[in-house]
């Protein structure tokens, strides 16, 4: 299986903080990158499919960025709603691994 | 507007069967561009895929659960299904189903996910 890494494990930041989450795959992933948020009691909501491409109605201020096996997940203007878990997930090959989360805090 | 409904017993007993059923709404669920799969989140943890089903019938799983799990689909009630056997309290988690569409139709990714239900294993 690919084994997915996020860093950091959680943060703490400001609004208006401009915040970057680290994504790591275990070999060679291509662009099948996805990345998702999950508030407290909810499902997960895909932000950001094929490393990049931001899903429709999600705010601008989520961008996505790389390739091969390292990803990142950037919040250019951190809103009070963006508290919550986000995971990086591959879908690259079989089984579909996800990242073990990274939470962050809006303070 | 696509909507995805879990249902099925909270509470299933150690060496039991664990089933769940997902509803779905606003689109066909023989669209031939998506899987509809399952994933689970056990209590304060991630997210683990646990296998997916394609309208004809055609089915993936996770190797760690493949022996005990299978998916199947009911296109005449636009609904498909999830079995668990000899379930453990380690099977104690939060299933959703959700959609994902094939590689050849775009990025594959889960799109659309059900509300989740919790699934306790518990004598």
């Amino acid at each position: 299986d690919i084994q997915m890494t996020q860093s950091p494990s959680s943060l703490s930041a400001s609004i208006g903080d401009r915040v970057t989450i680290t994504c790591r795959a275990s070999q060679f992933i291509n662009k099948y990158l996805n990345w998702y948020r999950q508030k407290p009691g909810k499902a997960p909501e895909l932000l950001i499919s094929g490393a990049s491409s931001l899903q429709s109605g999600v705010p601008s201020r989520f961008s996505g960025r790389g390739y091969g096996t390292d990803f990142t997940l950037t919040i250019s203007s951190l809103q009070p709603e963006d508290s919550a878990t986000y995971y990086c997930q591959q879908s690259y090959t079989l089984p579909w691994t996800f990242g073990p989360g990274t939470f962050v805090e809006v303070k | 507007q696509l909507h995805l409904q879990e249902s099925g017993p909270g509470l299933a007993k150690p060496s039991e069967t664990l089933s769940l059923t997902c509803s779905v709404s606003g689109v066909s669920i023989t669209n031939s561009n998506y899987y509809w799969g399952w994933v689970r989140q056990p209590p304060g943890k991630g997210l683990e895929w646990i296998g997916s089903v394609f309208y004809a019938g055609t089915t993936n799983y996770n190797p760690s659960l493949e022996r005990r799990v299978s998916i199947s689909v009911d296109t005449s009630k636009s609904q498909f299904s999830l079995k668990v056997t000899s379930v453990t309290a380690a099977d104690t988690a939060v299933y959703y189903c959700a959609r994902h569409p094939t590689y050849d139709y775009g990025d594959p990714c889960f799109d659309y996910w059900g509300q989740g239900i919790l699934v306790t294993v518990s004598s």
